[in-house]
């Protein structure tokens, strides 16, 4: 299997606070795990892309001092969004990438739901 | 500009019939794309890849399509079912496997 966790699921926190997001993949090691943001109704967006062991490449527009990334290990990611504010609330999703057959596939984990307040 | 179509935000069928969904891109050469599911509040699923030297790929009752000249991928849902209501999303990879980009998805509908 390919199985990814994310803790927690839901998370609502006051405003100027920090909030931190894990990602693990817990059958597989992923050299590489994504980060992304979903608004109602909308694709995945991209932030980020996290190697492990080296800073994480953000995508344009994301405030790399505001969504701290970090990729300790090969099974674990962390997100953690600083001096959150209303505007920060959305779902996100990380995922994890596996070589399988000459190609990698991303397997994604439940989603955060983070609500500031 | 670089860009990912899914054909409509809504598609409403009758439970048995085939459902296809349409993914257009433009100013991309993927070396392969994908097909996701997503549920309301769930993270993607991931259901088919399809590599750009292969026309078609199934896997029971799914089955995708790739055509790099006309830039396009159909996936087909057929004998379709209620639960296979769900938002299915087409997603592109940009090289190497380090970056994938994901189209608004698709809201399939199947009424019993």
């Amino acid at each position: 299997g390919a199985v990814v966790s994310q803790h927690p699921s839901w998370v609502i926190c006051k405003s100027g606070t920090s909030v931190k997001i894990e990602c693990r993949s817990l059958d597989f090691q992923a050299t590489t795990m994504f980060w992304y943001r979903q608004f109602p109704k909308q694709s995945l967006m991209l932030m980020a892309t996290s190697n492990e062991g080296s800073k994480a490449t953000y995508e344009q527009g994301v405030e790399k001092d505001k969504f701290l990334i970090n990729h300790a290990s090969l099974t674990l990611s962390t997100l953690t969004v600083t001096s959150a504010h209303p505007e920060d609330s959305s779902f996100y999703i990380c995922s994890a990438s596996k070589l399988a057959e000459s190609s990698y596939e991303q397997y994604f984990g439940p989603g955060t739901r983070l609500t500031v307040t | 500009s670089q860009k990912i179509e899914q054909n409509s935000e809504a598609l409403n069928i009758q439970e048995g019939k085939t459902a296809t969904l349409t993914c257009n891109y433009t100013n991309y050469s993927p070396a392969y794309l994908q097909w996701y599911r997503q549920d309301p509040g769930r993270g993607p699923v991931f259901l088919l890849l399809i590599r750009e030297n292969e026309k078609e790929k199934r896997k029971e009752r799914l089955k995708v399509t790739f055509d790099t000249t006309l830039k396009q991928s159909l996936f087909h849902i057929t004998a379709s079912q209620p639960a296979d209501s769900a938002t299915y999303l087409c997603a592109l990879d940009t090289g190497g496997g380090f970056k994938t980009i994901f189209g608004a998805g698709t809201r399939l509908f199947v009424k019993a």
